[in-house]
């Protein structure tokens, strides 16, 4: 099963708000709502921002929220600020066979 | 909290087999309804899953990798381990372990990563 798709990147001026997408399929994004989004710095490990498509766990900013639409899920962060600046990952349920898929990855710029 | 820790050689001959642990410090992995996992990154790449060991000792491998790899749980260390044989410089990359939540792919939280290299 393929990667999800993801761009490769994005960019955004302090304060401004930015939507990450990631396209998979019906077999993953759309059939099932476990969509998880990651945050990864320079040489560190990921980090969990979204779970089950829109939850955060305790301790993640507001400024991270999480929709579905179809076969893709997207991560929009308000307010951007200089610490938001990561790749950020995807990551869906992907039924019995492959069970777990991640994005490519998208490389956030704060401008 | 619940803290993991890889640990294992950074340098392996290809042909052999790459052995990593983790370690999970702050919570029993025997208990509780949680999924530990591995997952591995190449230089400059996206994330590759890997596969789980469930808490009652069930594993799932990732169909492309399935043929090479064993996940094993060592409760009494309060370890799981990964091997990964026949190893070739494809293999190269940074490697975490993640614990996963009731969804699989709620991962949460990592270790911090362990680079491991296949190079003669």
């Amino acid at each position: 099963q393929s990667a999800l798709t993801q761009p490769a990147s994005v960019s955004g001026s302090p304060g401004q708000s930015i939507t990450i997408s990631c396209t998979g399929t019906s077999s993953d994004v759309g059939s099932f709502n476990l969509v998880s989004w990651y945050q990864q710095h320079p040489g560190k490990a990921p980090k969990l921002l979204i779970y089950v498509g829109s939850k955060r766990p305790s301790g993640v900013s507001n400024r991270f929220s999480g929709s579905k639409s179809a076969n893709t899920a997207s991560l929009t962060i308000s307010g951007l600020q200089a610490e938001d600046e990561a790749d950020y990952f995807c990551c869906s349920y992907a039924g019995s066979n492959t069970l777990v898929i991640f994005g490519g990855g998208t490389k956030l710029t704060v401008l | 909290q619940v803290q993991l820790q890889e640990s294992g050689p950074g340098l392996v001959k290809p042909s052999q087999t790459l052995s990593l642990t983790c370690t999970v410090s702050g919570g029993s992995i025997s208990s509780g309804d949680y999924y530990w996992n591995w997952i591995r990154q190449h230089p400059g790449e996206g994330l590759e899953w890997i596969g789980y060991i469930y808490y009652s000792g069930s594993t799932y491998y990732t169909p492309s990798l399935k043929s090479r790899v064993t996940i094993s749980l060592d409760t009494s260390k309060n370890q799981f381990s990964l091997k990964l044989n026949s190893v070739t410089a494809a293999d190269t990359a940074v490697y975490y372990c993640a614990r996963g939540g009731s969804t699989i792919s709620d991962l949460d939280p990592w270790g911090q990563g362990t680079l491991v290299t296949v190079s003669s």
